[in-house]
């Protein structure tokens, strides 16, 4: 099965800095990568994915890149606020035979930006 | 716009008693997951369904059963409850043939 490793585990960044998470993943067959944000509490949001035709996507603040060749895909978030504070979840996506796709996800990385 | 719903969103329990957990999809998503998520962890698949057949099994115990009705919405039944089965439950749906899945609120369980 897909296996995720998402690093760093904690990440603690000034506000206006910017933060680099990082995944891999070990399924060649994967091929849709969702990052999800989840608040203390509260339920996984997805706030930006990617596919694994494209290389990179940007969204304001946030962009995911992808190297399929590496199995390696990145989440940037540029000038950092403390409502960026949450735990992110990478994910990677391939086809299950059952007719679904089901999400592996990483363990999570802390993110903390200081005032 | 409609999300997933989860019921109910707190549930204590006692050891060895049962729990059912329910979950609606977005309207016109035809595919259910169940996560399961320990404090401080990621989630873990359990199961999915796709157009009320089981689509997937990940890490579900045996002591756990799941089904998809014909409106769509999952039900998770789970038995002999364990202490270690305190944890935030999701359900997540997506659209057929849709990679993107959204979480519901999740359940709470607490075993004591």
């Amino acid at each position: 099965g897909e296996n995720v490793e998402q690093h760093p585990s904690t990440l603690s960044v000034q506000e206006g800095d910017s933060a680099v998470i990082k995944c891999t993943y070990s399924d060649s067959a994967s091929n849709y990568f969702p990052w999800y944000k989840q608040e203390l509490g509260k339920r996984p949001q997805l706030i930006i994915d990617i596919r694994s035709n494209v290389g990179e996507k940007k969204d304001q603040r946030i962009a995911v890149t992808l190297n399929k060749t590496a199995k390696h895909f990145s989440l940037h978030i540029t000038e950092t606020q403390p409502e960026d504070s949450a735990v992110y979840f990478c994910a990677a996506t391939s086809d299950a035979s059952g007719g679904s796709y089901i999400p592996t996800f990483g363990r999570g990385t802390s993110l903390i930006v200081h005032p | 716009a409609a999300g997933v719903i989860q019921s109910p969103r707190h549930l204590i329990k006692e050891k060895r008693e049962t729990a059912t957990l329910k979950c609606y999809p977005i309207p016109r998503h035809d595919t259910v997951y169940w996560y399961q998520q320990g404090p401080g962890q990621d989630p873990q698949f359990l199961i999915s369904f796709y157009e009320k057949m089981q689509s997937d099994k990940g890490s579900i115990p045996d002591r756990f059963s799941a089904q998809q009705f014909s409106d769509y919405h999952s039900e998770l039944n789970m038995s002999s409850l364990e202490l270690g089965d305190s944890a935030l439950y999701f359900c997540a749906s997506s659209p057929g043939g849709s990679t993107e899945a959204f979480f519901g609120q999740g359940t709470r369980l607490t075993v004591v």
